[in-house]
């Protein structure tokens, strides 16, 4: 079954700091793997998106890392600021017939001053 | 400035009242989605559409109903079968292979 898990669920974290945030996935045959940022009550927007031969992607204080063999991608916040305070989501795409989206749960993030 | 809008913002349905939520883009995409945010859950997939007068279920089409006229809308309709209707709906769109651009959510409740 195709399945993207994110842990933790929920993270605080003192500004200023770092934090890492984990994503698996069993989905195949991969194509790419996204992290969007969702603030409260707003849609996701993207951050960064691998595809299967990319191992890091950056994108200011965000940085995304994909191990294509263990399935495993991490999305890395420096120097943590209140705004990062939001929902984080790993997407997986997969082809299968047609294009596929697998959503993650999301891993709640706060900041705290 | 490209993007999707979606309205209303919040919406409230009344027992047996279908409802339709309005998603445009002016973003060319040929690609749109409806998805279902659940509290704790990942986002739900009801329904997509690859081009114009076509589409097709997603995971949760169930009670649902949506059109594709036009490129630039893609309108859901809640309809009183959906039981439990009450969630925060997405809708998105995209070209093959990147990413989805979404719009900013339309909020529903139950009278």
């Amino acid at each position: 079954k195709n399945q993207v898990e994110q842990s933790p669920q929920s993270l605080i974290i003192l500004e200023g700091k770092n934090c890492t945030l984990q994503c698996n996935y069993t989905v195949s045959p991969f194509s790419n793997l996204r992290w969007y940022k969702q603030d409260t009550g707003r849609g996701p927007v993207s951050l960064t998106i691998m595809t299967f031969s990319e191992n890091t992607k950056s994108n200011g204080r965000y940085t995304a890392t994909l191990d294509a063999d263990t399935k495993q991608s991490s999305l890395h916040i420096t120097a943590s600021q209140l705004s990062d305070s939001a929902s984080y989501i790993c997407v997986v795409s997969f082809v299968s017939g047609t294009y596929k989206y697998i959503f993650g749960t999301g891993t709640r993030l706060k900041v705290l001053a | 400035d490209g993007g999707i809008t979606q309205s209303p913002k919040y919406l409230f349905r009344k027992e047996g009242q279908n409802v339709t939520l309005s998603c445009e883009q002016n973003l060319n995409h040929d690609a749109m989605y409806w998805y279902r945010q659940d509290p704790g859950q990942g986002l739900r997939l009801i329904y997509y559409s690859q081009i114009v007068n076509d589409f097709q279920k997603g995971d949760i089409a169930e009670g649902y109903s949506v059109s594709r006229e036009k490129k630039e809308s893609f309108p859901l309709t809640v309809t009183s079968a959906q039981k439990n209707p009450t969630a925060f709906y997405l809708c998105a769109s995209a070209r093959r292979d990147q990413p989805q651009h979404f719009g900013d959510g339309t909020r529903l409740s139950i009278l």
